[in-house]
């Protein structure tokens, strides 16, 4: 099992470029999510996924999109990068919502210059 | 105010010592509550959660609760070079279910 994975690792964008990141689970969670780190400021959600075929926002929501293709998958998508959205970003998993443990991919190293 | 905030750190201890690390939030309905543990660069894991006021342990980690005061800390006993890391606390909200997350508090581990 390779648990969550996330493509790319690493991502220098100019601003005003879009981009699209890629997140997986292969443990059959029915909740997906997306969180960025900023120093500081620990963990914030952008939007999760409850289920196959729901999206919802979270705390910081502005400036992204989300699509949950199907049970596995869940992209993240910057339509026009900001210096702001400069972040590691990380996709989590979970069997159910709530408090159920979230399980999260090694994240995806974001500048945006 | 924020939602969920932890002691800033970063806190040093000596190998063998207790760790204590706190965390208090603002949401009195809030019912669970977790530690994660983030290695440098890496992704967090969970460690710890609670649920019912008083104390938890698992092995070298007690997390102990109080909602009174809405105030939640990890215990670490024994510590160890392997436990420096960033230690996040973060409270399931009662009214959407959703974690937030303090901003973590970094433990060093002195040999």
């Amino acid at each position: 099992n390779a648990g969550v994975t996330q493509t790319p690792k690493f991502q220098v964008l100019k601003t005003g470029q879009s981009m699209t990141l890629q997140c997986a689970q292969d443990m059959n969670h029915n909740s997906m999510y997306w969180y960025r780190q900023d120093p500081g400021m620990g963990l914030r959600l952008i939007y999760y996924s409850a289920s196959e075929g729901t999206t919802d926002k979270g705390e910081v929501p502005n400036g992204y999109n989300v699509s949950r293709l199907n049970k596995r998958e869940f992209s993240l998508r910057l339509e026009s990068a900001a210096p702001s959205q400069t972040s590691v970003y990380f996709c989590a998993s979970s069997e159910a919502g709530g408090g159920d443990e979230q399980y999260f991919g090694p994240g995806t190293r974001l500048t945006v210059t | 105010q924020k939602e969920v905030e932890q002691n800033s750190g970063p806190l040093s201890v000596p190998e063998g010592a207790i760790a204590s690390l706190n965390c208090t939030y603002s949401d009195r309905g809030s019912q669970s509550f977790f530690w994660y543990r983030q290695y440098s660069g890496k992704s967090p894991e969970l460690i710890m959660f609670i649920y019912s006021n008083g104390d938890k342990e698992d092995g070298r980690f007690t997390a102990q609760l109080n909602k009174a005061s809405q105030y939640v800390s990890l215990l670490i006993r024994d510590s160890q070079p392997s436990d420096s890391a960033t230690y996040l606390c973060a409270v399931l909200s009662s009214n959407d279910y959703k974690l937030s997350f303090g901003a973590g508090t970094t433990v060093t581990v002195r040999a």
